[in-house]
């Protein structure tokens, strides 16, 4: 079955930096990549997502990247505010597919 | 739309006692899906169900587990003679079609505390 790995498992930046996080994949059948943001206590919400028929999508402060070459796509937050504070996890989903697999997350504090 | 709706929120069972965790789909949802969240912990997997079918439980332990979605009504996770072990947080979310073709979205949770 698909695996995904995360990294880093927490990052701290400093307010109006950028953030990285990376995720790579296993199995070459996913086609769908979408990440998601938790704030404690609450539940994961889809920020941004990408296909495999494209290679980098932006909404505003937030882009995601993939390489389905190398199996691994990246989210980029530029610009980082205190609320950007948060969990993030990366998805891989393939049509068809039974689940979508969840990368274990990343710990993203923006230290003001 | 009022989104995917848990219930309860919160759930306190002792050990031995059966915990039923319930999900509305979001309308036009199909696809429910429930994942496991233990403290500063990813989401694990569980089941995948469409209408009156389990498409996929690889994720969901063998026994005092079990998983339905039926023709109407919401959708139940039911675990039997809980222990500590199953303390956590358990999302249910829905999607309109399969995991590969759409976002997830997710309810609230509901948080199990088994004493």
């Amino acid at each position: 079955g698909e695996n995904v790995e995360q990294h880093p498992s927490t990052l701290s930046v400093q307010e109006g930096d950028s953030a990285v996080i990376k995720c790579t994949y296993s199995d070459s059948a996913s086609n769908y990549f979408p990440w998601y943001k938790q704030e404690l206590g609450k539940r994961p919400q889809l920020i941004i997502d990408i296909r495999s028929n494209v290679g980098e999508k932006k909404d505003q402060r937030i882009a995601v990247t993939l390489n389905k070459t190398a199996k691994h796509f990246s989210l980029h937050i530029t610009e980082t505010q205190p609320e950007d504070s948060a969990v993030y996890f990366c998805a891989a989903g393939s049509t068809g597919a039974g689940k979508s697999t969840f990368g274990d997350g990343t710990t993203l504090t923006v230290k003001p | 739309n009022a989104g995917v709706m848990q219930n309860p929120r919160h759930l306190v069972r002792r050990r031995g006692q059966e915990a039923r965790l319930r999900c509305s789909p979001m309308k036009g949802h199909s696809h429910v899906y429930w994942y496991r969240q233990l403290p500063e912990e990813g989401l694990k997997f569980m089941v995948y169900l469409q209408k009156e079918n389990i498409i996929d439980e690889s994720g969901m332990p063998k026994e005092r587990f079990s998983a339905e979605f039926p023709k109407e009504g919401p959708s139940i996770l039911r675990i039997q003679q809980v222990v500590r072990g199953d303390s956590a947080a358990y999302f249910c979310a829905s999607s309109p079609d399969g995991p590969g073709d759409s976002p997830l979205h997710f309810g609230n949770g509901t948080r199990l505390t088994v004493t």
